[in-house]
């Protein structure tokens, strides 16, 4: 069976300081690969895709990227935190082999405090 | 006027009650729909999974979607306390890789 990871589960970091958050998948091959921000109220805000290694597609500018090193690995970095980047940030992975069409499934989550 | 709307709630319930959770679309090209059950401080996770008009069961939920009135549902049965989460709607269709979310419903069952 198929299983995502993330981590760290939960992180408070300074503002300005650097971030690397990372998801794997396990259980299944060239994944269609997201990031996630969710805030109170504001519902699930896609912020990167990807369907394969090293293509990103970016859905809202930001002070955030991602890159995809591997074919189940995905990372969501930033160089300088922003008050504004605390959240909720989610990884999903859909396509592949073993799964239902377009549906995604998520991970545990990270919940980033950024202080 | 958004894609989907979903009302926020908070809903609450004595356990054993009937709940309805809905959400209305405007694009007509949706073709997937999904329901994610959200409990605090979890990811989402894939609850039900339909892609025609009519009801879809799996134990005590029922998924529902009528195209024609782009409106979708989930009914839970006896519900139960540990059915207290957030339920978000979702769909996808058309040449949209992209997943559109509802905003999500607090459901609380009290014991």
């Amino acid at each position: 069976s198929q299983t995502i990871h993330q981590w760290p589960a939960t992180l408070v970091q300074p503002v300005g300081s650097p971030l690397s958050l990372e998801c794997t998948v396990e259980g299944t091959s060239n994944p269609n690969l997201y990031w996630y921000r969710q805030a109170a109220g504001r519902g699930l805000q896609l912020l990167f895709y990807s369907v394969g290694i090293g293509q990103i597609s970016s859905e809202v500018p930001q002070n955030l990227s991602a890159s995809r090193p591997q074919d189940r690995q995905f990372i969501l970095s930033s160089k300088k935190l922003l008050l504004s980047d605390s959240g909720f940030y989610l990884c999903a992975w859909s396509g592949g082999v073993g799964s239902v069409t377009d549906t995604q499934y998520f991970g545990p989550g990270t919940r980033l405090t950024v202080l | 006027q958004k894609e989907v709307e979903q009302d926020p709630g908070p809903l609450s319930v004595p356990e054993g009650a009937i709940v309805s959770l809905n959400c209305t679309y405007s694009n007509s090209a949706f073709q997937y729909f999904m329901w994610y059950r959200q409990y605090s401080r979890k990811g989402p996770e894939l609850l039900m999974y339909t892609y025609s008009s009519g009801n879809k069961e799996d134990g005590r939920f029922t998924a529902q979607v009528d195209k024609s009135s782009k409106y979708i549902s989930l009914f839970i049965r006896d519900s139960q306390p540990s059915d207290s989460a957030t339920y978000l709607c979702a769909m996808i269709g058309g040449s949209n890789y992209k997943l559109t979310f509802g905003k999500g419903t607090l459901l609380t069952v009290n014991p």
